[in-house]
């Protein structure tokens, strides 16, 4: 069974600075990860696919990278409207099709 | 624009039944997987269900299996899910979700998402 450990838990930030937000998975089964952001109250959208390709729509500040079982999504220059939650996500075979990570929370310091 | 619409949820006792809709629109839903997520609220997602672009093929989570049923109306655009047996634990914000056209068994994700249905079991 594969799992997504995400770090750190909460991230504190300013507008402006850059983000690092981590993804583990404890096995090398699945080759890429997507990346999702929710809002209070929102569903979550889809920032990321495929490691490191942006979904439509999402602004050239959100990058993902990585490979095996270690996947960042980085944005580089923190906006307001950034500060909520991130969680990462994987395909696979069993014992369910989709695993998510617990979430990064970035919140404004 | 694919718009996703989730309905169905409220509240219900243990050991009660239910069922969600998501009626699509926007794009070829006849062509597309669909899924079903979770969110106990202040949580994190859980996968739930999907069901293949022509309904043949269905998977479920353990949590779920042999309690919930996953279904579509190609004809209708329309996705269900069947919640019996309902537990307590089942509380949650239901949403469906689209995959994309091109999906492999390790490579997937969910590129559209409903605005959700919150389903509460309690007595």
């Amino acid at each position: 069974e594969i799992v997504l450990t995400q770090s750190p838990a909460t991230l504190s930030l300013s507008p402006g600075e850059r983000a690092t937000l981590s993804c583990r998975a404890s096995q090398s089964v699945s080759t890429s990860v997507a990346w999702y952001q929710q809002s209070p109250g929102r569903a979550p959208r889809l920032l990321i696919y495929d490691t490191s390709n942006r979904a439509t729509g999402i602004p050239a500040r959100f990058s993902g990278s990585g490979s095996g079982t270690d996947f960042t999504l980085t944005i580089s220059s923190l906006e307001p409207e950034d500060f909520v939650v991130y969680y990462c996500q994987q395909r696979n075979n069993w014992p369910r099709l989709y695993t998510f990570g617990q979430g990064t929370k970035l919140e404004i310091k | 624009e694919v718009q996703l619409l989730d309905s169905g949820g409220g509240l219900v006792q243990p050991g009660g039944s239910l069922r969600l809709s998501c009626a699509a629109s926007g794009f070829t839903f006849r062509s597309y997987a669909m899924s079903w997520v979770r969110q106990v609220p202040g949580k994190g997602l859980e996968w739930v269900s999907t069901i293949r672009a022509d309904g043949g093929l269905t998977y479920y989570a353990d949590s779920v299996k042999g309690r919930f049923t996953i279904s579509r109306d190609n004809s209708q655009s329309t996705m269900y899910l069947q919640m019996n047996s309902l537990r307590v634990e089942d509380t949650a914000v239901y949403y469906c979700a689209k995959e994309p056209i091109y999906c492999t068994t390790t490579t997937c994700y969910l590129d559209n998402w409903g605005q959700g249905t919150l389903v509460t079991v309690s007595s």
